[in-house]
């Protein structure tokens, strides 16, 4: 069976500092690997994906992620976090033949002035 | 597109009262899923949905609860009766399973029962 989990149920940190969002999984077969975001008050929104190829992953607003098979993790990070990024993050695995999708817990990310 | 579409937004009820729950998928997809998101249980998968089959109820926590998608564009979640454990936030998402299966969200109804 899969499982998701996230290391961190909350991350404080200061403006423009790095951060980590840890992601494991556990799955025997194949998957796809997500990060979806959700701001106060929204659904949640697919921040990135990996799928196959490239292990390194990026979105739009300078978050990457990186798949690593024998360390069955997915951890998103971002070198320069802004205010704006204050939201919660899961992590979330699919495999190729399934219609589930298995989300993490979330991990609440503080950007504090 | 429009994206998921849910209503109403927000929902107070009185226990014991019926309420329903509706969610318009996004055009072209064939999977559907209802969520419930609490602070004390996070975000859990109540049922789904592929071409307007259930797929897996597991998730349902009792017999109030059920959910039909009569046609590729409508389904709903109805609780009869309510309770006042069932205040949470709910989403709809939907998929295409023939695409990358990534899941797209609609903005959630909050229910309050009191």
């Amino acid at each position: 069976a899969q499982s998701v989990t996230q290391l961190d149920s909350q991350v404080p940190v200061f403006e423009e500092a790095p951060v980590e969002l840890r992601c494991n999984y556990s799955s025997s077969v194949s998957v796809y690997l997500f990060w979806y975001v959700q701001y106060p008050n929204q659904g949640l929104q697919l921040l990135l994906k990996y799928l196959s190829g490239s292990t390194l992953v990026e979105s739009i607003n300078g978050f990457e992620a990186e798949f690593n098979k024998s360390q069955t993790s997915f951890h998103l990070r971002k070198p320069s976090v802004h205010i704006s990024d204050t939201a919660e993050y899961f992590c979330a695995v699919r495999t190729g033949g399934g219609f589930k999708t298995i989300f993490g817990a979330g991990t609440r990310l503080f950007v504090k002035a | 597109d429009a994206g998921v579409i849910q209503s109403p937004r927000h929902e107070v009820t009185e226990m014991g009262q019926e309420v329903t729950l509706r969610c318009k998928p996004i055009s072209g997809h064939n999977s559907l899923f209802w969520y419930r998101q609490t602070m004390m249980r996070g975000l859990e998968l109540l049922i789904y949905f592929n071409n307007n089959v259930p797929i897996d109820d597991s998730g349902m926590p009792e017999d109030r609860f059920s959910a039909k998608m009569p046609n590729a564009s409508f389904s709903t979640l109805k609780i009869q009766p309510s309770e006042p454990r069932d205040s949470a936030v709910y989403f709809c998402a939907s998929s295409f399973t023939g695409g990358f299966y990534e899941q797209y969200f609609g903005p959630g109804t909050r229910l309050t029962v009191t």
